[in-house]
């Protein structure tokens, strides 16, 4: 099946720091999800990414969808405590909109 | 909008009984979607529902577990008979079923069998 590398596996940043993390696939997805999920929670949408080469933003965070449609990645930028969380990126194939596949995630410390 | 719900938020149980949880999604949507979450094995799709029928059951995990949705409203994810190793965080997702549409998640069920 269908598989998403995602790394870093975890990071532990500084406030005010950047962060980057990114997701690859070994299959073509025509639309990329990056999730946030914080302690206790389900995982809620951040950003979506519906064509190669698109790049979103949403406040400090942006994401884009790479050219080939097999990676994608996220930024955050100025880091603050409240970015804690897990955050996933999610791919979605054409042939069967809503099922998504996963990545394992990235698991956010940041340190005031 | 309240929400995809889920009950109960915590369940403990011993293992051999039965144990079921329960999601009503947002109203509206299309897809409802069982995951299961582990630190070893991250989200893990169980099932999937388009317009109340079962479509993809290849994640789960063995007979023991069983999934319905009577009606657009509510699902139950069903373990019978429950194991230490089925203990997780079982999530229930809903969303339209247009291309592109992301999933909303509830809170999920953290499930502890001892």
């Amino acid at each position: 099946g269908q598989q998403l590398n995602q790394s870093p596996q975890s990071m532990f940043i500084q406030e005010g720091e950047d962060v980057s993390m990114n997701c690859t696939s070994s299959s073509i997805f025509n639309t990329w999800l990056w999730y946030k999920q914080e302690p206790g929670e389900g995982p809620v949408l951040l950003i979506a990414l519906y064509k190669a080469g698109e790049l979103t933003s949403n406040g400090r965070l942006t994401a884009q969808f790479g050219i080939t449609r097999k990676d994608s990645f996220l930024n955050i930028s100025a880091s603050i405590p409240s970015d804690v969380g897990i955050y996933f990126c999610a791919g979605q194939p054409n042939t069967n909109a809503g099922k998504s596949t996963f990545g394992d995630g990235t698991t956010l410390t940041v340190k005031p | 909008d309240a929400g995809v719900i889920q009950s109960p938020r915590h369940e403990v149980t011993e293992m051999g009984q039965e144990v079921t949880l329960r999601c009503k999604p947002i109203s509206g949507h299309d897809y409802l979607f069982w995951y299961r979450q582990t630190m070893m094995r991250g989200l893990e799709l169980l099932i999937y529902f388009n317009n109340n029928v079962p479509i993809d059951d290849s994640g789960m995990p063995e007979d023991r577990f069983s999934a319905k949705m009577p009606n657009a409203s509510f699902s139950t994810l069903k373990i019978q008979p429950s194991e230490p190793r089925d203990s997780a965080v079982y999530f229930c997702a809903s969303s339209f079923v247009r291309w592109g549409s992301p999933l909303h998640f509830g809170n999920g069920t953290r499930l502890t069998v001892t």
